[in-house]
């Protein structure tokens, strides 16, 4: 499967504890953006990254949330503490290379849900 | 502020039908415009990509127009089939972000096509 593969699909956590997610982007891509949809929401653009840096964080909350996207592995969307209003579909996409003619390629996303 | 408005939020129509999906954007500083397709619990796949310096784009049955001055795109289903139901989105990449292709997203129509 050469496609974005995010897992896990779905995520239950307790509020307080810690949420992964992780996404592994299609084969040579270099590039990851990561969204989140919130119920009766649109996709909201959270972080962009490439390997070991952080590009763009303006969509990020402030407090609990943080990424990164090391040398080696997967991209890393962590939220420490969750409260109920984390619960979302989140979503990856990657891309080639840099520059706004290079398509995103998403992946199904990881549903979390709060209780 | 960038907002992308997608009306109305849903849409029921008898197979066969063709039918248009509307979009709108507030800022016309553009880089380009695109339209996806989501299944329930999917990701997104992209249908078409409009360039600002384009005027529409067409695959198959579907037939995207954009018109940057206005802030106004649209998508066109000629003969709609049940398969044509899902959620559909349109997303704009900003003209001054650099490398950095984020994508603002519409709340996204979600059509029914009935048999």
């Amino acid at each position: 499967n050469a496609g974005v593969m995010q897992n896990p699909r779905h995520l239950v956590r307790r509020r307080g504890q810690e949420a992964r997610l992780r996404c592994s982007p299609m084969k040579g891509h270099s590039h990851v953006y990561w969204y989140r949809q919130l119920p009766e929401e649109g996709l909201k653009f959270m972080v962009y990254l490439q390997k070991e840096n952080i590009i763009d964080e303006s969509g990020m909350p402030k407090e609990r949330f943080s990424a990164e996207f090391p040398k080696e592995g997967p991209s890393i969307l962590r939220i420490q503490q969750v409260v109920r209003g984390d619960s979302a579909a989140y979503f990856c996409a990657s891309s080639l290379g840099q520059g706004r003619d290079q398509p995103q390629h998403f992946g199904d996303g990881t549903r979390l849900s709060i209780l | 502020k960038q907002e992308v408005t997608q009306i109305p939020a849903a849409l029921s129509v008898p197979e066969g039908e063709n039918l248009v999906l509307n979009c709108s954007f507030t800022d016309s500083a553009i880089y380009n415009l695109q339209w996806f397709r989501q299944d329930p619990g999917k990701g997104l796949t992209s249908l078409l990509l409009i360039q600002s310096s384009q005027r529409e784009q067409t695959s198959g049955r579907l037939n995207a127009s954009l018109d940057k001055s206005s802030g106004r795109s649209t998508l066109y289903i000629a003969a709609s089939q049940p398969g044509d139901s899902a959620t559909y989105l349109c997303a704009v990449t900003a003209l001054d972000t650099g490398a950095n292709s984020k994508l603002t997203f519409g709340k996204g129509i979600t059509l029914s096509v009935r048999p």
